[in-house]
């Protein structure tokens, strides 16, 4: 009965390489997010769906493309992987009645070799 | 954008003592600010918020308080246990949603 689920938990990939990043949350929120915490611990907003329309955009580079098949999951697709693409990736989400407060789910930690 | 600075960076307190984590805001627009607990290889969780029309809330031994005149809040953990150990986030949201850099409290038995 897992709120806000992630798979895979871990994931080691080569340089160059295309990668994707599940979300799945059944709380029936309407807004999901991604975020990515890196070796410092800093978490930095990447993205957030709201009824499958993209609302927010933090100057991630282009080689990352969310996509949302419902209201439920919000995936993350990643091409050509950096090393610098390194961290943990998290995926969250809300209710649009409770303003703001979200819940995480375990996180994805991405390593590009 | 809102820069939300949180200090400090690492915090080690006795079991027992207290521990106090402070973050300033500069978005005059903010009215929510959580905190998070991020224990070691899972995702945050909310353990507390307040809102801007409060000056303080308490929830046993977590209590925030808020001055929106200095754009301040801290974190108050009382009669701090192992388990408290983390890294703790805030976060402040108006326009938009910023987190502080975290703070790593360890509590030493």
């Amino acid at each position: 009965d897992t709120a806000v689920s992630q798979t895979p938990k871990y994931l080691v990939t080569q340089m160059g390489n295309d990668k994707s990043i599940k979300c799945e949350q059944n709380l029936g929120h309407d807004t999901m997010y991604w975020y990515k915490q890196d070796s410092k611990k800093f978490l930095k907003i990447m993205f957030s769906y709201n009824n499958k329309e993209l609302i927010i955009n933090e100057t991630v580079p282009n080689r990352f493309s969310p996509k949302s098949p419902d209201k439920a999951h919000l995936n993350l697709h990643i091409n050509s992987l950096e090393l610098g693409d390194s961290a943990v990736y998290f995926c969250a989400s809300r209710s649009g009645t409770v303003a703001y407060e979200q819940y995480f789910g375990p996180g994805t930690r991405l390593t590009v070799t | 954008g809102e820069n939300v600075e949180q200090h400090p960076s690492t915090l080690s307190v006795q079991e027992g003592d207290s521990a106090v984590i402070k973050c300033t805001y500069s978005d005059s627009a903010s009215n929510y600010f959580p905190w998070y607990k991020q224990e070691l290889g899972k995702g945050p969780q909310l353990i507390i918020d307040i809102r801007s029309n409060v000056g303080e809330k308490k929830d046993q031994r977590i209590a925030v308080t808020l001055n929106k005149t200095a754009k301040h809040f801290s974190l108050h953990i009382t009669e701090t246990q192992p388990e408290d150990s983390a890294v703790y986030f805030c976060a402040a949201i108006g326009n938009d949603m910023r987190f502080g850099a975290g703070t790593r409290l360890t509590v030493k038995p």
